[in-house]
């Protein structure tokens, strides 16, 4: 149980372009996911917060013109980068939680910007 | 959330316990404490979580001091592919987990 997914795994694209990764709780209710992001050799640091049918909570220093999360349902979460550049290059991962429980993590999305 | 401390590496032998500190002097009476770890290019993966009481389950014991001020975790019989950082972290309910830096585990044969 308590499994999320992400899509794609990995993705290369142009400077200038966008880029949507998908996050899903396959076997339970996440009414709340979570956006992360992990440069090499570094830790995760948190980008923003979504509850289910709400506008996402951005950590400071997080464009969220750039940076667009969108949670329509209760097991979907999407983020998309917006006109992206070489330093957007990272590796994106998600989790998902229900209600108050533990937090439980995607496989991460990882993203090259040529 | 409180503050944890990590030592940044530790090395286990193969089939050995490994036991893996941490300390969170300043955490509060309802923060939970937390145990993830991430093996190269994977998401962090759930290992245990515990309050105040010792607990266990088929990845992993968590002993927690009576004053909760520092915690342990053990993984009875280490693997190779128990090589990975172990994040410990302080949290109240469903608020977000901030990662340390910290543990890097290596299991050698």
């Amino acid at each position: 149980g308590a499994v999320v997914s992400q899509h794609p795994s990995w993705v290369i694209c142009k400077s200038g372009t966008s880029v949507k990764i998908e996050c899903r709780s396959l076997d339970f209710q996440a009414t709340t996911m979570f956006w992360y992001r992990q440069f090499p050799k570094q830790s995760l640091m948190l980008m923003a917060t979504s509850n289910e049918g709400s506008k996402a909570t951005y950590e400071q220093g997080v464009e969220k013109d750039k940076f667009l999360i969108n949670h329509a349902s209760l097991t979907l979460s999407t983020l998309t980068v917006t006109s992206a550049h070489p330093e957007d290059s990272s590796f994106y991962i998600c989790s998902a939680a229900h209600d108050r429980e533990s937090q439980y993590f995607g496989p991460g999305t990882r993203l090259t910007v040529l | 959330d409180a503050k944890t401390t990590q030592p940044p590496s530790m090395d286990c032998a193969e089939g050995r316990a490994a036991n893996l500190p941490c300390n969170h002097s300043t955490i509060s009476g309802n923060e939970y404490v937390y145990w993830y770890r991430q093996i190269h290019s994977q998401g962090p993966q759930y290992i245990i979580h515990g309050l105040k009481n010792n607990e266990t389950n088929e990845m992993a014991s968590l002993i927690i001091t009576e004053d909760r001020k520092s915690s342990t975790l053990i993984l009875p019989h280490a693997t190779l592919r128990d090589t990975a950082v172990y994040y410990c972290i302080v949290r109240t309910g469903a608020n977000n987990l901030f990662f340390g830096t910290g543990t890097r585990l290596t299991v050698i044969p």
